[in-house]
């Protein structure tokens, strides 16, 4: 069974300052590994993904991720964060080989501060 | 390309009604997952189904909850005698198999309140 611990609930932040958002999983198998951003009121979309090869990520908006196996870490950051940045963030695991199913964190909540 | 379509968004029902929450995967997705949401937690998986068929429903409740992914038209899920408990939102993504490591697209949500 795969378990996605996130360790902050809520992170406030100024406006361009840097961000990172924690996360690190437990499981007995090798994983696929994800972070989705929750805009209020709508769906989960898709941030950036882990699946082999370089252990850093990038999404089109500047966030970044770095896979780092020896301390089952997922970390999400960002440089310099934008107001349009508000919303709720989750990191999500995936087995090899299983069904695919989610395993999901209990989400971080981004605030950006004018 | 329409993304993953749920309906209804918002759904009240009184305990003891039956709730339908419908779900329209994105075209050429035939992988369909839902997921409950209840306030101050992550999503938790359900169920997943491909067409005519249940795959994995390890994290459905035993009693009164079920799905459907017929052939043709929306996979359906039904809760029936609806408690307060199963107040939340539930979210329905699609994918299609490759390699692993798909891509969920996940809907906007149905939010059940149950009175």
């Amino acid at each position: 069974a795969q378990s996605v611990t996130q360790l902050d609930s809520q992170v406030p932040v100024f406006e361009e300052a840097p961000v990172e958002l924690r996360c690190n999983y437990s499981s007995s198998v090798s994983v696929y590994l994800f972070w989705y951003v929750q805009y209020p009121n709508q769906g989960l979309q898709l941030l950036l993904k882990y699946l082999s090869g370089s252990t850093l990520v990038e999404s089109i908006n500047g966030f970044e991720a770095e896979f780092n196996k020896s301390q089952t870490s997922f970390h999400l950051r960002k440089p310099s964060v934008h107001i349009s940045d508000t919303a709720e963030y989750f990191c999500a695991v995936s087995a090899l080989g299983g069904s695919e199913k989610l395993v999901f964190g209990k989400g971080t909540k981004l605030t950006v501060n004018p | 390309n329409a993304g993953v379509m749920q309906n209804p968004r918002h759904l009240v029902r009184r305990r003891g009604q039956e709730a339908r929450l419908r779900c329209s995967p994105m075209k050429g997705h035939s992988h369909v997952y839902w997921y409950r949401q209840l306030p101050e937690e992550g999503l938790k998986f359900m169920v997943y189904l491909q067409k005519e068929n249940i795959i994995d429903e390890s994290g459905m409740p035993k009693e009164r909850f079920s799905a459907e992914f017929p052939k043709e038209g929306p996979s359906i899920l039904r809760i029936q005698q609806v408690v307060r408990g199963d107040s939340a939102a539930y979210f329905c993504a699609s994918s299609h198999r490759s390699l692993g490591g798909n891509e969920q697209f996940f809907g906007p949500g149905t939010r059940l309140t149950v009175l």
